[in-house]
């Protein structure tokens, strides 16, 4: 299994600018959570969807943040216009979520490094 | 909200040292994990409790569910250089739309 991939792994723009992460979640999963992690913060949750349907987006900072998630196989978050506090390291992570039972396991991609300049 | 405090910050130990790291919850969690995270890549699981009193191993690490669910421990045996890196622990709750509460992370450092 090729594991959760995140595209870019690295970006760096301008502020103002638009600024589109990727994710690909792991294969027959069914529920994915994006995270952001600063040293001051740690890791935060911003938003996680089940079947493709946002569920809790009460992490999302402000109107400036947005995700999608058109189909099981991808998902984006968009920071529109972007600002140097959103520097930090964006997670995705997925799982295979069970109708009842225990927490699945999460399991995340490599991240991907925005700095704002 | 639900927070999981993991401390100190940091640790610092010697190779060849055990070295055991806490996690408490004030409320109650289902779930236990365990993440560990190299620098620039994602948090990796370590192990996943799931029941209250449950020891778990896996290689040199043994992690314990708390009997109270409102905490669990992480031990590492005979550290080694590459046990460096961030530790997280996460809790979880039962339900459709439950979700993970993540700790801020215990960095260990490993001195040959």
């Amino acid at each position: 299994d090729a594991g959760v991939i995140q595209s870019p792994r690295h970006e760096v723009t301008e502020m103002g600018q638009e600024v589109t992460l990727r994710c690909k979640p792991i294969s027959g999963h069914n529920s994915l959570f994006w995270y952001r992690q600063t040293m001051m913060r740690g890791l935060e949750l911003l938003i996680y969807f089940n079947n493709n349907v946002p569920i809790d987006d009460s992490g999302m900072p402000e109107d400036r943040f947005s995700a999608k998630m058109p189909n099981a196989s991808f998902s984006t978050l968009k920071i529109q216009p972007s600002e140097p506090r959103d520097s930090a390291v964006y997670f995705c992570a997925s799982s295979r979520r069970a109708l009842a039972g225990n927490t699945d396991t999460q399991y995340f991609g490599p991240g991907t490094r925005l700095t704002v300049l | 909200g639900q927070q999981l405090n993991q401390s100190p910050q940091s640790m610092f130990i010697q190779e060849g040292e055990d070295v055991s790291m806490n996690c408490t919850s004030s409320s109650i969690f289902n779930t236990w994990l365990w993440y560990k995270q190299d620098p620039g890549e994602g948090p990796v699981l370590l192990i996943a409790l799931y029941k209250a009193g449950e020891l778990t191993s896996n290689g040199r690490l043994t992690a314990q569910f708390g009997i109270t669910r409102k905490d669990s421990f992480l031990n590492i045996s005979a550290s080694i250089p590459s046990d460096v890196g961030i530790y997280f622990c996460a809790g979880g709750l039962t339900g459709a739309n439950s979700k993970l509460t993540f700790g801020k992370g215990i960095t260990l450092s490993v001195r040959p």
